[in-house]
């Protein structure tokens, strides 16, 4: 069964820096990995996707990466903004079906 | 290319009572995807269509859930007997086809069960 682990559960920075939230999967037979930002009491915001066969995916500021051998993601936000204070989810798409999730990692980014 | 929708997106109830939410999809997609997210924590899947065929149910969707989607298009979530337990939100997610393809997800809608 995979478990997908997100570290840390919460961050704080101030607003500029560059930062790294961390995702990891027992399972690395997978098909993609999904990044999503959740604000409070709204639905998912997709990100990025990473395909099995990706090691990377940019969007903007934000950077993803994939090492399916050792069952980890990163996701790079680049110099930070208050703006971008949300959850941060991480979920892995094994048989093409459903996604598992992580717990989830909530920043802020204090002005 | 109007996202997926869900409603209502606040439904309060009473324990015992019947509660049913909407999902639709993006248009063209054919998979259809229910979750359920508790506070803190991240969302869990609960059941998936291909069209109008619901092909996996989690163990978490027991006896007293029932989900449809008549003609491959909107799906229904409905849930018998409610309990201070289902208290949630409930997600739906659609996308293309299975494997490689984006799931692209609705607002959600909140279950409070009094």
């Amino acid at each position: 069964k995979q478990e997908v682990t997100q570290i840390p559960a919460a961050l704080s920075v101030p607003e500029g820096e560059n930062l790294v939230l961390n995702c990891s999967f027992t399972d690395s037979a997978i098909y993609n990995l999904q990044w999503f930002r959740q604000d409070p009491g709204k639905g998912l915001t997709s990100l990025l996707l990473i395909q099995s066969s990706q090691r990377e995916q940019t969007s903007g500021r934000l950077n993803a990466s994939l090492d399916k051998s050792s069952g980890r993601s990163t996701l790079y936000i680049a110099a930070s903004q208050p703006g971008d204070s949300a959850t941060y989810l991480c979920a892995v798409n094994n048989a093409g079906n459903m996604l598992t999730f992580g717990g989830g990692t909530r920043l802020m980014v204090k002005p | 290319d109007t996202g997926v929708s869900q409603d209502p997106r606040h439904k309060i109830t009473k324990r015992g009572q019947n509660v049913t939410f909407r999902c639709d999809p993006i248009s063209e997609h054919n998979r259809l995807y229910w979750y359920r997210q508790t506070l803190g924590q991240g969302p869990e899947f609960l059941t998936y269509f291909q069209n109008e065929a619901q092909l996996e149910k989690s163990r978490l969707l027991s006896d007293r859930f029932s989900a449809e989607r008549p003609k491959g298009s909107f799906s229904t979530l409905e849930i018998q007997r409610t309990e201070q337990g289902d208290s949630a939100m409930y997600l739906c997610a659609s996308s293309l086809g299975s494997g490689k393809y984006e799931q692209y997800f609705g607002p959600g809608t909140r279950l409070t069960v009094t």
